[in-house]
């Protein structure tokens, strides 16, 4: 079955990190282009990142330079390295199977960041 | 890059159809034919209802459609039924390896 399950999300406070994962099964990230996106409290979806299959990577302006996303292939694993972190990051963060250009068409079921002193 | 236009709120009753909008720019919408839908129910992830405009992947009823004109995409829903109620996304691709969402649209069933 094609499955993504996310985990690592917590409270942390202004300016601390966190690391989220996302553990694919019924495929591999590495053969495919896989994404971050965020869904913050009473706002719309935002892309937060992608990492291509060559390793290609490339980041939403409003985390650029704080957050970096990674993948194991040997544990057929995405990561989320989120760092200096606002309030405005606050959300729950899914990852997702990117059809090339075309559509997010398998999900996780996400997981909640909040940052909050 | 800013998110992508949709209204509010739409609402329709059983059976009869709606269509959702969602306007961008030349830039994004009007500058490549991946525009995709999402469906996302309360606490539940999204789910891809239409892709690269008007595609619909397997499973999703054919009661859901998708166009483009312009700067503008829709979603069509027909025959609505209760559990089309949720809340809706378009997204596009806008270049330089950059998505954008629009601000959702929630759906009644009335």
């Amino acid at each position: 079955e094609v499955q993504l399950v996310e985990s690592g999300g917590g409270l942390v406070q202004p300016g601390g990190s966190l690391r989220l994962s996302c553990a694919a099964s019924g495929f591999t990230v590495s053969g495919n282009y896989m994404s971050w996106v965020r869904l913050a409290p009473g706002k719309g979806l935002e892309w937060v990142s992608i990492i291509y299959t060559g390793g290609g990577t490339f980041y939403a302006d409003s985390v650029k330079g704080r957050f970096t996303i990674s993948r194991d292939n040997s544990k057929n694993t995405l990561y989320l390295q989120m760092n200096s972190l606002r309030a405005e990051d606050t959300a729950v963060y899914y990852c997702a199977r990117e059809m090339g250009f075309s559509g997010l068409d398998v999900w996780g079921q996400g997981t909640t960041v909040t940052v909050s002193s | 890059q800013s998110a992508l236009t949709q209204p509010r709120s739409v609402s329709g009753s059983p059976g009869q159809s709606v269509t959702i909008s969602c306007t961008g720019t030349s830039s994004d919408v009007g500058g490549y034919n991946y525009v995709s839908w999402y469906q996302q129910h309360p606490g539940k992830a999204p789910k891809l209802m239409i892709y690269d405009v008007s595609k619909r992947p397997s499973g999703v009823p054919d009661r859901f459609s998708g166009s483009k004109s312009v700067n503008t995409a829709s979603l069509t829903i027909s025959g609505l039924q209760a559990e089309d109620e949720a809340d809706y996304y378009c997204c596009s691709y806008a270049g330089s390896f950059n998505w954008v969402f629009g601000g959702g649209t929630k759906l009644t069933v009335l």
